[in-house]
């Protein structure tokens, strides 16, 4: 049971938008940034948001994130087959004194 | 360019103690607020934060394992290892290094590509 909340998978189909949530608490989400990790099939998670809304140098626009609250969204755009892939949100957890994870998200472009 | 690569044994026997080697280039350990972590992940599962040392030499640990890890820099100026002891057939996972430049929620920006470390007798 992993800390922080993520639907197990999610699908749409290509060039639509889809937004994967991650719930947490007062102790993480709801004082800490949050990051996420795109994980395509056999590699190492990558970064791809991090203070909950910047991306990394070379990681395309389609890729948004937001916070608020105890919540946080990851939203893809315009989605390509080759984002298919697992994504984790993560933060420091307070009560913890950790870094904490999602469950993670498999995303299926239909 | 900064670059990360776990290193040690594919498989270990239950009880035994893991020791798992990261080699980093592109930066150095001894630089301020630059940190090296380990996170493992199950087949098929989440991630899980492990352990992390700064630049000062400080060591974090999660909680639910913390009494089995040590984290410390190698001998080598551009290296962290990690031992686990006692290891259990649930350890079965892979296991990442990466690098952290210390902030206020700043983020795992690099990562190694993994090693798979069997557990079983």
């Amino acid at each position: 049971q992993s800390v922080l909340t993520q639907p197990p998978s999610v699908s749409e189909a290509p060039r639509q938008r889809v937004t994967i949530p991650c719930s947490g608490s007062s102790f993480n989400i709801g004082d800490n940034a949050v990051n996420w990790y795109q994980q395509l099939p056999g590699k190492a998670p990558k970064l791809l948001i991090y203070d909950d809304h910047l991306l990394p140098s070379g990681v395309s626009d389609r890729f948004s994130g937001s916070r608020s609250g105890t919540s946080a969204s990851l939203a893809i755009s315009g989605l390509q087959s080759e984002d298919e892939a697992n994504y984790y949100c993560s933060t420091w957890d307070d009560s913890l004194n950790g870094w904490v994870f999602g469950g993670g998200t498999k995303l299926t472009v239909l | 360019q900064v670059t990360l690569r776990e290193s040690g044994p594919a498989l270990v026997k239950p009880t035994q103690t893991l020791t798992l080697t990261c080699t980093f280039s592109g930066f150095s350990l001894t630089t301020n607020r630059m940190c090296v972590a380990w996170i493992r992940q199950p087949p098929g599962k989440a991630l899980e934060w492990l352990a992390l040392i700064d630049w000062a030499g400080d060591k974090y640990y999660g909680a639910s394992l913390k009494t089995r890890l040590t984290i410390s820099k190698g001998t080598s100026k551009n290296r962290v290892v990690l031992t686990m002891t006692n290891m259990d057939p649930l350890d079965t996972a892979t296991y990442y290094c990466a690098r952290r430049i210390a902030a206020s929620g700043s983020p795992f920006d690099y990562w190694g590509q993994g090693i798979l470390v069997t557990v079983s007798s």
